[in-house]
């Protein structure tokens, strides 16, 4: 079975310092994987995506992320933080189709300080 | 093209009573999916509709029910209401069934607040 593990409830950085946000999947084949932003009282939305093309993947509003299938990892970075990035990420693998289309993990939340 | 809406943003129930909550579509889209994001918690697989069919269910009891209909708009249904019922739930849409190795992108609703009293 698919599944994902954030490895940080909680970051704080400050604004202009850079992100890293922690994921590592476990699956029986090569997977799709995302990453999606939720920020307060609202949806989700994607940030990146990684189908097996480019192992580098870039994002909006300045993410990417790294598929490392050595490590089974798939961390979220940002050169430079800003205040508006503050929100709860959460990074998705695909799951088998039909049963369970999307497994997310529990999610981590990026604080931002001036 | 429109994204996908969700109804209503907020309500509130009491233990043994029933919600239907309903979600439209992104224009273009076929398949719906539907999930529970309890607090603090990631969202969890409900189910998931194609072409008005049930396409694949998480780990949720027969009360936890849905309809697609031909436009492929959405409904949850959810009978005899429990407090663990209490989460944000969120419908999302896609070009196609999601799962996979291939699946692409699932647009999400802001998701309708469910309190159980």
């Amino acid at each position: 079975a698919q599944s994902v593990t954030q490895l940080d409830s909680h970051v704080s950085v400050s604004e202009g310092t850079p992100v890293l946000l922690r994921c590592n999947y476990s699956s029986s084949y090569s997977p799709s994987l995302f990453w999606y932003v939720q920020h307060p009282n609202k949806g989700l939305q994607l940030l990146l995506k990684y189908t097996s093309a480019a192992t580098l993947v870039k994002g909006i509003n300045g993410f990417e992320a790294e598929f490392k299938k050595s490590e089974t990892s798939f961390h979220l970075t940002k050169p430079s933080a800003h205040m508006s990035d503050a929100a709860e990420y959460f990074c998705v693998v695909s799951g088998n189709s039909g049963n369970t289309p999307l497994v997310f993990g529990k999610g981590t939340r990026l604080s931002v300080i001036a | 093209e429109t994204g996908v809406t969700q109804s209503p943003t907020h309500l509130i129930k009491t233990r043994g009573q029933q919600v239907t909550l309903r979600c439209s579509s992104q224009s273009g889209h076929n398949t719906v999916s539907w999930y529970q994001q309890a607090l603090g918690q990631g969202p969890q697989f409900i189910f998931q509709y194609y072409r008005e069919e049930e396409n694949g269910r998480g780990n949720f009891p027969p009360r936890f029910s849905g309809l697609q209909f031909p436009n492929y708009s959405s409904e949850l249904n959810v009978n005899a209401l429990e407090l663990d019922d209490s989460a944000l739930y969120l419908c999302a849409s896609s070009r196609d069934i999601a799962g996979g190795p291939n699946t692409g992108e699932l647009f999400f609703g802001e998701g309708s607040r469910l309190t159980v009293l």
